[in-house]
């Protein structure tokens, strides 16, 4: 079993405002790390993929980071808007090309 | 184009009854793969297909079968359902089977085992 760990489990924030949250994973064995936006009733949409120690990802107003090393990435939400609203999962990818994924930030943007 | 589409959205079951999970991809994408999700659970993977022809077990296989019918459709089977296998099932699918490459999901089949 690999731990992915994401934190916080959940947040609510105001519209405007900007966040950030973590996933955490084992550094040995690291090909990937996926990130994906699930709405409510919907399938997950791939967000970003990141490979390199140092990594940073955008796309409009979401951005990520990544540390291989110490076995970490970031999400941040830049003014935060009620369409924001989902869950956010991670998945680390081993050697054998699986994706294993934490059980996400559930975010909720206030208006 | 409809991506990846599962059959049916929701089920119930009695326990020992047998199903069979549909799932289709119109992407040419060469590997298919079946999740469930459960409360406090990542996604765990049950079974994959990294191309036509070819089934592997994932994290979690014991209780299902699968068949890779042809490049688009990649089926999940539950012989003797149990209670346990109560969950939010997802297909997924990606051009090739490598770290880089996104997996696009299918919307979900919420099975009942009763």
């Amino acid at each position: 079993i690999l731990n992915v760990e994401q934190s916080p489990q959940s947040l609510h924030v105001q519209e405007g405002d900007s966040t950030n949250f973590t996933c955490s994973f084992p550094s040995s064995n690291f090909y990937a790390l996926h990130w994906y936006r699930w709405e409510t009733a919907k399938s997950p949409e791939a967000l970003f993929v990141m490979t390199l120690n140092g990594d940073e990802k955008k796309k409009g107003r979401i951005s990520a980071t990544l540390n291989t090393k110490e076995g970490y990435s970031y999400l941040y939400i830049k003014g935060s808007q009620p369409e924001d609203s989902a869950t956010y999962l991670c998945a680390k990818v081993t050697g054998a090309n699986n994706l294993f994924f934490g059980t996400g930030t559930r975010l909720t943007v206030i208006p | 184009n409809a991506g990846v589409t599962q059959t049916p959205k929701f089920q119930v079951l009695k326990t020992g009854q047998s199903m069979t999970l549909q799932c289709a991809q119109d992407m040419n994408h060469n590997s298919m793969y079946w999740y469930r999700q459960d409360p406090g659970m990542g996604l765990r993977l049950i079974y994959y297909s990294a191309s036509e022809g070819t089934t592997d077990k994932g994290e979690v296989p014991n209780g299902y079968n699968v068949s890779r019918l042809n490049k688009r459709e990649f089926s999940l089977r539950l012989e003797s359902a149990a209670p346990s296998q109560t969950s939010v099932y997802f297909c997924a699918s990606s051009e090739i089977r490598a770290p880089t490459d996104t997996q696009y999901f299918g919307p979900g089949t919420r099975l009942t085992v009763l």
